[in-house]
């Protein structure tokens, strides 16, 4: 089955960008997702990105995808405090519905 | 319109005893699914749900463990027998779909379940 790999932590100080990335191993992966967890709370989509694509571009968020090396990142520009979180990187590969999770990046903001 | 409910919000339970989960979804929502999040873990994928079905039960740790969806929307999630490694926080999450385009998950804010 399909297989996300993320680094578990991340820390960046206030202002800085924030890049952190995943891996994936279903090389038909059809929609790709990056996922927010506050403290205490359930996981909101942030953004996703459909695999013809190379790059999506969100105000502050930047989502990069290389599906030679099967590899995507989320960057976040200008980190706050506020994005201090879990993010989750997530594959829907060939089971249409049904996404394969990573462990999920703490993120650290430093003030 | 509101989002995915889960109840209860937090359950301790002594070892042995049955629990019984429930998720409301997202209205018009055909696809459930239900996770596992262990402390400091990521989540574990237990159970899918197309409509009333479950076309991919693969998750579900042991037979202590089952689901069930009726009428297309609310599920429960059943733990017999409950063992301490139960312990965690039971997340479900709902989708549109089958069809095009993504499919964004609606995730409820999670039932914890403590084992003593």
């Amino acid at each position: 089955g399909e297989d996300v790999e993320q680094s578990l932590f991340l820390s960046v100080r206030e202002g800085d960008s924030s890049v952190i990335n995943c891996t994936y191993t279903d090389s038909s992966s059809t929609y790709l997702y990056w996922y927010k967890q506050e403290p205490g709370a359930g996981l909101q989509l942030l953004t996703y990105i459909f695999s013809n694509m190379d790059m999506k571009q969100d105000q502050r968020l930047t989502v990069l995808l290389n599906k030679k090396d099967k590899h995507l990142s989320l960057r976040i520009a200008d980190t706050q405090t506020g994005d201090s979180a879990i993010y989750f990187c997530a594959v829907e590969g060939t089971n249409a519905g049904k996404s394969t999770f990573g462990d999920g990046t703490t993120l650290t903001v430093k003030p | 319109g509101a989002g995915v409910s889960q109840s209860p919000s937090n359950k301790v339970t002594e070892k042995g005893k049955d629990v019984e989960l429930r998720c409301d979804p997202i209205s018009g929502h055909t696809a459930l699914y239900w996770y596992r999040q262990s402390l400091g873990q990521g989540l574990e994928f237990l159970i899918y749900f197309q409509g009333n079905s479950a076309p991919d039960k693969s998750g579900l740790p042991s037979d202590r463990f089952s689901a069930e969806r009726t009428g297309g929307s609310v599920s429960t999630l059943t733990i017999q027998r409950t063992q301490q490694e139960d312990s965690a926080v039971y997340l479900c999450a709902s989708s549109l779909g089958p069809g095009d385009g993504a499919y964004e998950q609606y995730f409820g804010p999670g039932t914890r379940l403590t084992v003593t």
